[in-house]
């Protein structure tokens, strides 16, 4: 399987501002995912967005999907430091669950 | 919620010893995956398994195998550790059907192998 890519590779920020992370992927898709990792952790699931649908919000979580570019976006808006983590969006298909996952963003959230 | 387990956390062994790293999920999911993660290149399938004693291979299956003789359990061997095999290691499992997509990963293992 081909993986996304994800944009920009690292991004720091201060506390309080809106985070943007970008991803884009290579084939038609079932649903396209984000995933948070901290440091040496496993990754924990934060929202997912299906093919059919263009925006989604959870929380100060919210998800754009363009499939006419296969691509999407993550913004997370008045950030904290306990966002610092890195991010990453994973492209799903109609086969068995599985997930092509892109490069992540490791985003710094600075006091 | 869903848990999933991995044996350890840290790993170091050497070149050429046969190593099992095992992963216990407790939601009767019936597909599980093995990841490597290695800076820069993200996650990258290994194997999966869709039912017991069922596998396919992944992206990056050699070096690897797999055994899923329990639907909770899914183990990962490597038949001789090499090491360009040192990297991080995460299995996750996952339910099919319905509207639930989504992956659920255990803390992941970290081999060293010297």
């Amino acid at each position: 399987s081909q993986q996304g890519e994800e944009d920009p590779q690292a991004l720091s920020i201060q506390e309080g501002e809106n985070a943007t992370m970008n991803c884009s992927y290579k084939t038609s898709i079932n649903n396209l995912q984000w995933y948070r990792q901290n440091s040496g952790r496993g990754l924990v699931h934060l929202i997912l967005i299906r093919s059919n649908e263009r925006e989604k919000h959870s929380g100060r979580l919210r998800v754009t999907l363009d499939t006419s570019k296969k691509s999407s976006s993550l913004l997370i808006t008045a950030s904290r430091a306990a966002d610092t983590a890195s991010y990453f969006c994973a492209s799903g298909g109609n086969a068995g669950n599985m997930l092509t996952f892109g490069g992540g963003t490791r985003l710094m959230v600075k006091p | 919620d869903v848990k999933v387990t991995q044996s350890s956390r840290y790993l170091v062994k050497r070149t050429g010893e046969k190593v099992f790293l095992e992963c216990v999920q407790d939601m009767d999911h019936e597909n599980m995956f093995w990841y490597r993660q290695d800076p820069g290149l993200g996650l990258r399938l290994i194997y999966f398994s869709y039912d017991v004693k069922m596998k396919e291979k992944g992206d990056i299956p050699e070096g690897y195998s797999v055994s899923r003789e329990k639907k909770e359990r899914f183990s990962l061997i490597l038949e001789s550790a090499s090491t360009n095999q040192t990297s991080m290691y995460l299995c996750a499992s996952s339910s099919p059907g319905g509207r639930r997509y989504e992956q659920y990963f255990g803390p992941g293992t970290r081999l060293t192998v010297t």
